[in-house]
Order: structure tokens, then sequence, then C-alpha cells
């Protein structure tokens, strides 16, 4: 069962547009929600996490946006540019405090064309 | 710093066979934990150690165990190997004291035949 559900599966964008993956979740026990980003042959890297008391957060072209009631938290990606093509997930942990078990979306696969 | 480091990074196997892999989390890190990344189910999460416990565990059959030893390095070891166990395995580890950010390897690809 899926915990967390990202999309669009992919997403095609022109260099210098916003690129923005959307993401829900149902369990109101997850406080931490990471986004990662992927490049073929290499892990997932942090980009970008949110905790729920604040409804966005944003480090240079990355903003997460986050809204509690509706449970859905989206990343939006600024002024795209062909290095951002990369797998994108949203991922959601709950219960910090008592370790981690992140639970991931099935990735956006985003694509910047020149 | 030396970032997360898994061994070995590619594997061929057999069904039926078991397979170990390694995982040296980045010094100082004593979370370890343990993804199978495949592009059905995409990244599902196995299981973490802290401190040579295991403090939280996914999903997956008894086949799946791991372990950490006193210096925080990981192993998982998946015995009776099916098709199905063909993924990407990794292995990310994160610092404490409020640290939450988690620092992920390269991974092993495991291919079974």
């Amino acid at each position: 069962q899926q915990q967390v559900k990202q999309s669009p599966q992919s997403l095609i964008v022109q260099k210098g547009g916003i690129s923005i993956i959307n993401c829900a979740y149902e369990n109101t026990a997850f406080d931490y929600f990471p986004w990662y980003q992927q490049f073929p042959g290499k892990g997932p890297a942090l980009l970008i996490a949110i905790r729920p008391d604040v409804s966005e957060k944003k480090e240079g072209r990355f903003t997460i946006s986050f809204n509690k009631s509706a449970k859905q938290f989206s990343l939006h990606i600024m002024d795209s540019q062909p290095g951002d093509s990369a797998t994108y997930f949203c991922a959601a942990n709950r219960n910090s405090n008592s370790g981690y078990a992140l639970n991931f979306g099935k990735g956006t696969s985003l694509l910047v064309t020149p | 710093k030396a970032g997360v480091t898994q061994t070995p990074r590619y594997l061929i196997k057999t069904r039926g066979q078991q397979v170990t892999l390694s995982c040296s989390p980045i010094s100082g890190h004593r979370s370890v934990s343990w993804y199978q990344q495949t592009p059905g189910q995409g990244l599902q999460f196995l299981f973490e150690y802290f401190s040579e416990t295991q403090r939280n565990k996914g999903n997956f059959p008894g086949r799946f165990s791991g372990r950490q030893f006193s210096n925080s390095r990981s192993e998982m070891n998946v015995s009776t190997l099916e098709l199905g166990d063909s993924a990407l395995y990794l292995c990310a580890s994160r610092g404490v004291g409020g640290t939450e950010t988690q620092y992920f390897g390269p991974g092993t690809r495991l291919l079974v035949l």
C-alpha cells in the first residue's frame, strides 16, 4: 500500500520554466517530508525538506509548499535547467524521534529541454 | 568526509542462493537504513539499525535480514533468492542529535537469474 502518492509520473519542462511535482499522504503521524533527487547510477540525494508546522520552505530555486489540512505537499523548481533533469522522489517519515523509515512516492522523471 | 560506500556495486546470483551486501556509513553516523529500489515498486524501506539494534523494519519477508557492527558498518543478507529480488539496494546513513538528513550510497545492483 503506497502511503505517499506522487504525480505526475513524468514531466517535460522548457528551460527557464517552472517544474511542479505533487505528493499526497494519508497518515497524519508523518512529521518530516523530504524531497530527493536521483541521477542515473547514483543514490538519491536530499534536496530540501519540511516539517508540518511550516507552510513553505525555499532553498535557492527549490521551494516546498505544504498544506497540512489537505495532506498535500509539492516541489516547485523555478527557472528549471537541463541539469535538473533527474528523477525526483517525495517521502514522508513518522515519529522521527523514534527512527527513520521513509515512505517514498513512486518518483517523477523530469526532463528539462534546452 | 567520505560518503556512504557500498560493496559490491554489482552482483549476479542465481535463484536459491544467498547474498550479503555491505555498507559503510559516513564517519560518525550511527544510524544505517536499507532500501530496495525497483522500477515497479519504487523505493521501499527494508530496515534501520542504530547502535547495533534494529529500530525499524519494513514489510519484507524474513529472508531479508541485516545487522550492524560496533563500528556502525552494516550488512544485509537475502537468503533463498528469488527472481523478484533483483533490484538496486541502497544504504543510507544519518547522524544523530537532531540531524535528519539521510545520505544515500550509490547502491548495489543485484541481478537474480
